[in-house]
């Protein structure tokens, strides 16, 4: 079945600084991409998402990149803000939606 | 904006007994979702059900697990002898479509087998 594999798992930034979010994929059917932001003890919120035709989307300040020949996929958050502070999930559609392993971010005023 | 409900909030059971969580999805929305997260841990996909029938299972739902549709709103989750380790957050989620389609997510119920 599909593998995804997020790095890093812990991620601090200065406010204002951009951070990046990579995580690859196994199954080379996948062909949906979303990102989810999940803040303590509630449920997880797409924030972005790419499907296997486009390698870049961007929406203000969070952008994602797809590489399909690598099978690898990134977040990238410019002008971080305290409230980008939570845990990022990748994830990737075959068959079903495999969530990678989450990325504490946490943006330091 | 429409949006995913799960009922109830929290649940607390003592090990053997059986559960019934509750969704509703959003409204025309025909493919829903159960997923599971331990705490702490990622999100795992268990169960996808589409036109009274499930879609896709994983490892994970086995027949301890069941789905079921009983009306044209609830979607359930039951899990007949819950074991300890069934502890987690349980999130049902819909989408219009199966693939390439966003999901989203409801608020979860959090289960705690003791």
């Amino acid at each position: 079945g599909e593998n995804v594999e997020q790095h890093p798992s812990t991620l601090s930034v200065q406010e204002g600084d951009s951070a990046v979010i990579k995580c690859t994929y196994s199954d080379s059917a996948s062909n949906y991409f979303p990102w989810y932001k999940q803040e303590l003890g509630k449920r997880p919120q797409l924030i972005i998402d790419i499907r296997s035709n486009v390698g870049e989307k961007k929406d203000q300040r969070i952008a994602v990149t797809l590489n399909k020949t690598a099978k690898h996929f990134s977040l990238h958050i410019t002008e971080t803000q305290p409230e980008d502070s939570a845990v990022y999930f990748c994830a990737a559609h075959a068959r079903q939606l495999t969530f990678g392993s989450g990325t504490q971010l946490t943006v330091l005023p | 904006e429409p949006e995913v409900t799960q009922t109830p909030s929290h649940q607390v059971t003592q090990m053997g007994q059986e559960v019934i969580l509750r969704c509703v999805p959003i409204s025309n929305h025909l493919y829903f979702y159960w997923y599971r997260q331990i705490l702490g841990q990622k999100v795992e996909f268990l169960v996808s059900f589409y036109n009274n029938e499930i879609s896709e299972k994983s490892e994970i739902f086995d027949d301890q697990f069941s789905v079921e549709r009983p009306d044209g709103s609830n979607f359930t989750l039951k899990i007949r002898s819950t074991k300890l380790e069934d502890s987690a957050m349980y999130f049902c989620a819909s989408s219009e479509a199966l693939r390439g389609e966003t999901q989203y997510f409801g608020p979860g119920t959090r289960l705690l087998v003791l």
